[in-house]
């Protein structure tokens, strides 16, 4: 079943404005990851955090984890046109290595 | 490193006939490879996790005599569709994980199919 699940979203923004994307799921998880996808290409590992850490980043990246509330933000600061893809988040539960992948998100950088 | 493969990258077919699509983890070993697939404007679902020298497990819903799936070295795992109908068109993505490391998955560049 999707676990990981983010409201699907279509964002556009301007090039240098930051990004924003969210993503809940709704059983205890051991991480939660996030993949980038170029059109029709594969999945990009952008970085993991695990249930036990709230904040990660990595470059422009930042990301959140509530497991509170069960949900994961994704951050992209200074936006870029390469930057344009479907970023995905994918949960992983204790006990296997299988990936529950959301909905995804479509961001566009407008140059 | 960490390279993962996909053979081929596009393939169109007719109706009834059988393809096989390779993943080949290039520079390292995978004892566990996943196998997704993706429809258009949506996200990727697990179709089974491929496990070498066994037999595959499959995620429900998915036909394993339809979709079978072969894991026969360390580095490389296939699936084939068999008697393909245009609904089995979609784009097939499969991952692997590094021996011994099983939180990260690398992905394949995916394999668009089309049946005609």
């Amino acid at each position: 079943s999707q676990q990981g699940e983010e409201d699907p979203q279509a964002l556009s923004i301007q090039e240098g404005e930051n990004a924003t994307m969210n993503c809940s799921y709704k059983t205890s998880i051991n991480n939660l990851q996030w993949y980038r996808q170029n059109s029709g290409r594969g999945l990009v590992h952008l970085i993991l955090i695990r249930s036990n850490e709230r904040e990660k980043h990595s470059g422009r990246l930042r990301v959140t984890l509530d497991t509170s509330k069960k949900s994961s933000s994704l951050l992209i600061t200074a936006s870029r046109a390469a930057d344009t893809a479907s970023y995905f988040c994918a949960t992983v539960f204790y006990g296997n290595n299988r990936l529950a992948f959301g909905k995804g998100n479509q961001v566009v950088v407008i140059p | 490193g960490a390279v993962v493969s996909q053979h081929p990258s596009r393939v169109i077919c007719k109706s009834g006939t059988s393809v096989k699509i390779e993943c080949r983890s290039l520079d390292f070993q995978a004892t566990t490879m996943f196998w997704y697939r993706q429809f258009p404007k949506q996200s990727l679902m697990l179709m089974a996790t491929s496990n070498e020298g066994s037999k595959a497990t499959y995620e429900q819903g998915v036909e394993k005599d339809k979709f079978l799936i072969n894991h026969a070295s360390l580095t490389l795992s296939t699936l084939t569709v068999t008697s393909a109908h245009p609904e089995d068109s979609s784009f097939y993505i499969c991952s692997a994980l590094l021996s011994g490391r099983w939180e990260t998955q690398y992905f394949g560049p995916g394999t668009r199919l089309l049946v005609l």
